[in-house]
């Protein structure tokens, strides 16, 4: 069974940093892109970052650029996302999905997500 | 940043009913980076579909998309119980981009 499974989410105090990992299991992990989604409570999704299959490439949000990082663990089938200097308004689920990709074209969409794991930066 | 405007943003319709679902973009989208979700409550999306008017795998074909340029429709020809829901659009020109979303609620 293909599956994604986030983990590492808390309570967080403004300022302060949260690694999120995502186990990844079912599919050959190596040969595809992966994304972090998120979503505020009671708001819509917002696109956080990617990372190539082979992690050389990464991209990210405007707002999360700088503070956020990207990385996998190909032999460990696992994705991370470390958050520095998280800010009230970083509150969310934080969802890892598998993207998918055809050809040439590249990514089309997510077609595999995670159940999310709760983010929460408070005082 | 390509902008998504989804409407409307509640939908109230009865079973057996047809849905048209709108995702009006800022700027041109390639046709192969427009995608659709679905959203239940306490669930994670499910990607209904991709490239405008591609279903994903195992999605019922009572889902349909279509449009091309600024303009794209997802198409719920007769709902389910099941498919009442948040529908999200979704866009890659540059960075990956959500619309707002359409709750789709029944009447």
């Amino acid at each position: 069974e293909v599956q994604l499974l986030e983990s590492g989410g808390g309570l967080v105090q403004p300022g302060g940093s949260l690694r999120l990992s995502c186990a990844a299991s079912g599919f050959t992990f190596r040969s595809n892109a992966m994304s972090w989604v998120r979503q505020a409570p009671g708001k819509g999704l917002e696109w956080v970052s990617a990372i190539s299959g082979g992690g050389d490439r990464t991209y990210y949000a405007d707002s999360m650029k700088g503070r956020f990082t990207i990385s996998r663990d190909n032999s460990k089938n696992t994705l991370s996302l470390q958050m520095n200097s998280l800010r009230p308004e970083d509150t969310a689920s934080y969802y890892c999905a598998k993207e998918l990709v055809l050809g040439a074209v590249g990514t089309v969409g997510f077609d595999i997500w995670g159940q999310g794991t709760m983010v929460t930066v408070s005082s | 940043e390509i902008v998504l405007t989804q409407s409307p943003g509640t939908l109230s319709l009865s079973p057996g009913e047809r849905a048209t679902l709108s995702c009006r973009a800022s700027q041109s989208v390639s046709s192969n980076y427009l995608a659709w979700y679905q959203q239940k409550p306490g669930q994670a999306p499910r990607l209904l579909i991709y490239s405008a008017s591609s279903r994903a795998t195992g999605i019922p074909d009572r889902f349909s998309g279509s449009g091309s340029g600024t303009d794209f429709t997802l198409t719920i020809s007769r709902l389910e119980p099941e498919d009442f829901a948040v529908y999200y659009c979704q866009q890659h020109v540059g960075s990956w981009t959500f619309g707002l979303g359409t709750r789709v609620e029944i009447k």
